[in-house]
């Protein structure tokens, strides 16, 4: 089965800190990394995605950190602000078969003023 | 900001009743998908079509069905509702070109 192994589960940070999510993937198809963010009530949103071919995608105060070799990829969120407040999730997917996204488990994030 | 429609928001339903699930979206995607998300938890694929008049089962089993006759309408049925179908249906959608799944705000179902 293929799986996207996300942690932690939840996430406590002070405003201004730095949040940081990680997942771990085990199909080396997978070649597109999303993470969306979901705010209570709402669908999820993509937030940043990466692929394969770069170690680091930045946008704004979110960067994703990927390492190829260890099938593992990471959201950072620099300076951490209450809108942060949200369930973060990673997938993957893969272009052969269905391109189905797979997502992992979640991460509620809850940043403190 | 994707335009992708679910209706109705809450639904609170008895057991064994019939409901639809209504999901449009006008950005003319020719893929799109049902999710199941218990609150907080991960988001399960549940059905997918990639056109008009294709569907596919998810990879998490589920007693609903779809159906797929316009490109912009994806409705999800579920014939006899139970308790056991109490969660959250989420809608996307995507164009192939594209990799972006785009979420509707969901449905969230509580079967009595």
């Amino acid at each position: 089965q293929q799986q996207v192994k996300q942690s932690p589960q939840s996430l406590i940070v002070q405003k201004g800190g730095i949040s940081i999510i990680n997942c771990a993937y085990e199909n080396t198809a997978f070649d597109y990394f999303p993470w969306y963010q979901q705010f209570p009530g709402k669908g999820p949103a993509l937030l940043i995605a990466i692929r394969p071919d770069v170690s680091e995608k930045k946008e704004g105060r979110f960067t994703i950190s990927f390492n190829k070799s260890a099938k593992q990829f990471s959201l950072h969120i620099m300076d951490s602000q209450p809108g942060d407040s949200a369930t973060y999730f990673c997938a993957a997917s893969s272009p052969w078969g269905t391109d189905k996204l797979i997502f992992g488990t979640g991460t509620r994030l809850q940043v403190f003023p | 900001e994707a335009d992708i429609y679910q209706t109705p928001r809450y639904l609170v339903i008895g057991t064994g009743k019939k409901i639809t699930l209504e999901c449009s979206q006008t950005m003319g995607h020719d893929k799109m998908y049902w999710y199941q998300q218990d609150p907080g938890m991960e988001l399960h694929l549940i059905h997918y079509s990639y056109g008009v008049n294709s569907t596919e089962k998810g990879d998490l089993s589920s007693e609903s069905t779809v159906s797929r006759i316009r490109t912009e309408h994806f409705p999800l049925t579920l014939e006899s509702a139970r308790p056991s179908h109490t969660s959250q249906y989420l809608c996307a959608s995507r164009d192939s070109s594209r990799e972006t799944q785009y979420f509707g705000p969901g449905t969230r179902l509580l079967v009595l």
